[in-house]
């Protein structure tokens, strides 16, 4: 069966620290995305990881993407309040022949100011 | 340059009624998708249409029916609202042959009583 893992699912964490949310998934696949979702809104994309070792970084965020061991992490710098939604990754299946996306759980981030 | 716009942005229905909800994308995509979103999950595939011409089932496809009308146009029917349909539904579009992510449209917010 196809599994998309996040870990951890909930994060409470203090203005200014540092956290890695992870991302494991069980198929084949050299594309991995990040979105962020803010309450009663919709998906906005963060990252597009498109093969084995990309790094992107845009402010206090990083993701990464290690296709061999089939992970994906999201590191968050000096987290602030305004990092505070829920952050997805997204496996595209378009490598196995099927156009589509396996989301994870999701990991819903709080900062505490 | 509208991207992906869903419609209606609200409706409640009861049990047994009808409906269908309508996206639309102007960024000549290729594949188009439906994802629902219950409270404080992630999302799940419902159908999606990889090309003009061609739909497939997702995870969750059970209660429900779609029609690719035209490259733009990706319709979800509801034939007999169930309560557990009750959910938030999100068309998405993606250009698979390129190196950009899915595009998600606003969202439907429908409840059935």
């Amino acid at each position: 069966e196809l599994k998309v893992e996040q870990n951890p699912l909930f994060l409470s964490m203090q203005e200014g620290k540092n956290y890695t949310i992870y991302c494991n998934y069980s198929t084949t696949s050299d594309r991995l995305y990040w979105y962020r979702q803010d309450p009663g809104k919709s998906l906005e994309s963060l990252f597009v990881l498109l093969s084995n070792g990309a790094v992107k970084q845009e402010g206090r965020l990083m993701a990464s993407l290690d296709t061999k061991a089939r992970l994906s992490t999201l590191h968050i710098t000096a987290a602030v309040h305004d990092l505070s939604a829920t952050y997805f990754c997204a496996v595209d299946m378009s490598s196995s022949g099927t156009y589509k996306y396996i989301f994870g759980t999701g990991t819903r981030l709080k900062v505490l100011a | 340059n509208a991207g992906v716009t869903q419609t209606p942005k609200f409706q409640v229905l009861k049990t047994g009624q009808s409906m269908t909800l309508q996206c639309a994308q102007d960024m000549n995509h290729n594949s188009m998708y439906w994802y629902r979103q219950d409270p404080g999950m992630g999302l799940r595939l419902i159908y999606y249409s990889a090309s003009e011409g061609t739909t497939d089932k997702g995870e969750v496809p059970n209660g429900y029916n779609v029609s690719r009308l035209n490259k733009r146009e990706f319709s979800l029917r509801l034939e007999s609202a169930a309560p557990s349909q009750t959910s938030v539904y999100f068309c998405a579009s993606w250009d698979t042959g390129g190196v950009d992510e899915q595009f998600f449209g606003p969202g439907t917010r429908l409840t059935v009583l």
